[in-house]
């Protein structure tokens, strides 16, 4: 269980052209859903927290107008890369929250389970 | 990000143990992840830590001092397919804050 998928796995594209990229929770339901950019032999940088059925919370230094997030269901959430430049060529990858409503489950309440990731490439 | 600490690079043979540290700030700390990457694919989970002391699955160990800001993976008995990147991952806020990542080399 706790299977998330992105799509798609690779892309590339010309500058100034806008990419999609679709997070899906494929068993579970998932209120919130996180995007994250990792460059060459970087780690995970979070972008934005992605919450069903609200605006997106952007971390500090991350344009919101060039990152669309749109949560509109319970099992999917996308990133919108608008008039991508080369330097937005990155790995994009998405993380899903399980939400444990049950007790005995509490120390695994915060676990994120990850999509395989986008590789976005940029010309 | 948020000053987490672990070393860029180790190198082990198989067979060995190798001991991955992980220091980080203490504010506001509601647990610490361990997951493993390999190039080019996302983060798998491997450990959770939210209380004080040594949580063991199979060939992998995770140790956490909350005091001190400090936690641990202990990979025993490595194989070749253990080469991979391993990050420490802090839970703030319900938001983790990942390490730059220890990348692993496994010699035969």
């Amino acid at each position: 269980g706790a299977v998330v998928s992105q799509h798609p796995s690779r892309v590339i594209c010309k500058s100034g052209t806008s990419v999609k990229i679709e997070c899906r929770s494929l068993d579970f339901q998932a209120t919130t859903m996180f995007w994250y950019r990792q460059f060459p032999k970087k780690s995970l940088m979070l972008m934005a927290t992605s919450n069903e059925g609200s605006k997106a919370t952007y971390e500090q230094g991350v344009e919101k107008d060039k990152f669309l997030i749109n949560h509109a269901s319970l099992t999917l959430s996308t990133l919108t890369v608008t008039s991508a430049h080369p330097e937005d060529s990155s790995f994009y990858i998405c993380s899903a929250r399980v939400y444990y409503g049950r007790e005995g489950r509490i120390n695994r309440a915060n676990e994120q389970f990850f999509g395989p990731g986008t590789r976005l490439t940029v010309l | 990000g948020q000053n987490i600490d672990q070393p860029t690079e180790m190198t082990a043979t198989e067979g060995a143990i190798v001991q991955i540290n992980c220091t980080y700030q203490t504010s506001g700390f509601n647990g610490l992840f361990w997951y493993q990457q390999h190039a080019g694919e996302a983060p798998t989970f491997l450990s959770y830590n939210v209380l004080d002391g040594l949580e063991e699955k199979g060939r992998f160990s995770s140790f956490l001092s909350r005091s001190k800001g400090y936690s641990y993976l202990l990979l025993k008995e490595l194989q070749m397919k253990d080469s991979a990147s391993y990050l420490c991952a802090v839970n703030r806020d319900y938001k983790l804050s990942f390490g730059a990542g220890t990348t692993v080399t496994v010699r035969a």
